[in-house]
């Protein structure tokens, strides 16, 4: 199992260029979010999606949107892309949102935003 | 949702046993608490979680008293590997999970 994969490791846009962040996960979860992390920071909610076909705000939802493709994928677009939103995404999966569910987190997406 | 707090760092020796304390005292009856672990350049992985009295896993122990205002994890013989940020989570009640700061260890030789 390669768990929770997201693409690109690493991008660079300018301001008002648009971009889709990919991610999968093989766990069969239901459940799967995106966060944002600026530097010294915590994880920052951005959206969720509690099963196939839903999706919901999280935190900081503005400046983006989510696509639940299927069970499997959840996608992140930055429709025009500001400074602002220069940060580290983490695309995260649990098993159904349950108080004791635990969130297995890809390894990151680092965008920055010139 | 349950506010946490934690020192914003601490630095340790090898061999030596951390304990890191976290206050809730917001949480609600059905809370539970959570600690991940944040790996530069890596996303946080799950350690451990409890409810009430003590849970031992084999990477930590989580001590949460009676009035569940507050939880430590303690790391036995920490090492070198172990500096990281670690994060504690109360109300893991689904999907909106509030992520703090966490606390910077530095494990130093």
């Amino acid at each position: 199992n390669a768990g929770v994969t997201q693409t690109p490791k690493f991008q660079v846009l300018k301001t008002g260029q648009s971009m889709t962040l990919q991610c999968a996960q093989d766990m069969n979860h239901n459940s799967m979010y995106w966060y944002r992390q600026d530097p010294g920071m915590g994880l920052r909610l951005i959206y969720y999606s509690a099963s196939e076909g839903t999706t919901d705000k999280g935190e900081v939802p503005n400046g983006y949107n989510v696509s639940r493709l299927n069970k499997r994928e959840f996608s992140l677009r930055l429709e025009s892309a500001a400074p602002s939103q220069t940060s580290v995404y983490f695309c995260a999966s649990s098993v159904k949102g349950a108080r004791t569910d635990t969130q297995y987190f890809g390894p990151g997406t680092r965008l920055t935003v010139l | 949702l349950a506010k946490t707090t934690q020192p914003i760092s601490m630095d340790s020796y090898e061999g030596q046993e951390v304990n890191i304390t976290c206050s809730h005292n917001n949480i609600a009856t059905n809370d539970y608490i959570t600690w991940y672990q944040q790996f530069p350049s890596q996303g946080p992985r799950f350690i451990i979680q409890g409810y009430k009295t003590k849970v031992t896993n084999e990477v930590a122990s989580l001590f949460i008293p009676a009035d569940r205002k507050s939880s430590t994890l303690s790391l036995p013989r920490v090492s070198l590997s172990d500096t990281a940020v670690y994060y504690c989570l109360a109300d893991t009640g689904g999907f909106k999970t509030i992520f703090g700061a966490g606390t910077r260890l530095f494990v130093k030789a």
